[in-house]
């Protein structure tokens, strides 16, 4: 029974290409959740959705990050012209549903390096 | 100022020692309360759920007090394994499906 899902776990891109993070949730599990890691700090909080909706993208740069979870497939984090600044881990997190259960399954992360 | 504060630690802690850390929350409108373990690069995952009446699972206990917006974890007989970074998380009444606010986390090395 296959967690959270990542991929690709490791990226490596140059200032100014496009970065793709991919996440297929739990099985069962209609919500995604993206968080970014900067080295030595804490989550933060990026975007919140469900199938084909965005619920809550209050934490999403303005710019040239955007999100999705298409009915079909897994939950894309598209980075276009990655700055330096870009570099973190990013990390997919699933749940059944809204509750306040609090628990979060995480998957392993993507970590993005921008050269 | 940040909605979820925590010493970033280290706490040196030696083996079978007990220590305790707590946590400051900003929005008194947090509503759930958790703590989260995180291991060197890797991905978080909940430990326990922290109640107004404080609760405890095995070694661990946590207490929430809501007047002075803190909660703590206490860890009694420290093993070498409990070395992670312990994550202080709320969960704001209006926040959207299980969104939750995490601290920058408490970093605990247990030694020899």
């Amino acid at each position: 029974n296959a967690g959270v899902m990542q991929n690709p776990r490791h990226l490596v891109r140059r200032r100014g290409q496009e970065a793709r993070l991919r996440c297929s949730p739990m099985k069962g599990h209609s919500h995604v959740y993206w968080y970014r890691q900067l080295p030595e700090e804490g989550l933060k909080f990026m975007v919140y959705l469900q199938k084909e909706n965005i619920i809550d993208e209050s934490g999403m740069p303005k710019e040239r990050f955007s999100a999705e979870f298409p009915k079909e497939g897994p939950s894309i984090l598209r980075i276009q012209q990655v700055v330096r600044g870009d570099s973190a881990a990013y990390f997919c997190a699933s749940s059944t549903g809204q509750g306040t259960t609090g628990e979060l399954f995480f998957g392993e992360g993507s970590r993005l390096t921008v050269l | 100022r940040k909605e979820v504060e925590q010493d970033p630690g280290p706490f040196n802690v030696p083996e079978g020692a007990t220590v305790a850390f707590n946590c400051t929350y900003s929005n008194s409108a947090s509503q759930s309360f958790f703590w989260y373990r995180q291991d060197c690069r890797k991905e978080p995952k909940l430990l326990m759920s922290v109640y107004s009446s404080g609760n405890e699972d095995g070694r661990f206990t946590a207490q929430l007090n809501r007047a002075s917006q803190y909660i703590s974890l206490l860890i009694r007989d420290s093993k070498l394994s409990d070395s992670a970074t312990y994550l202080c998380v709320v969960r704001l009444i209006k926040a959207a499906g299980n969104k939750l606010t995490f601290g920058g986390g408490t970093r605990v090395l247990v030694k020899p």
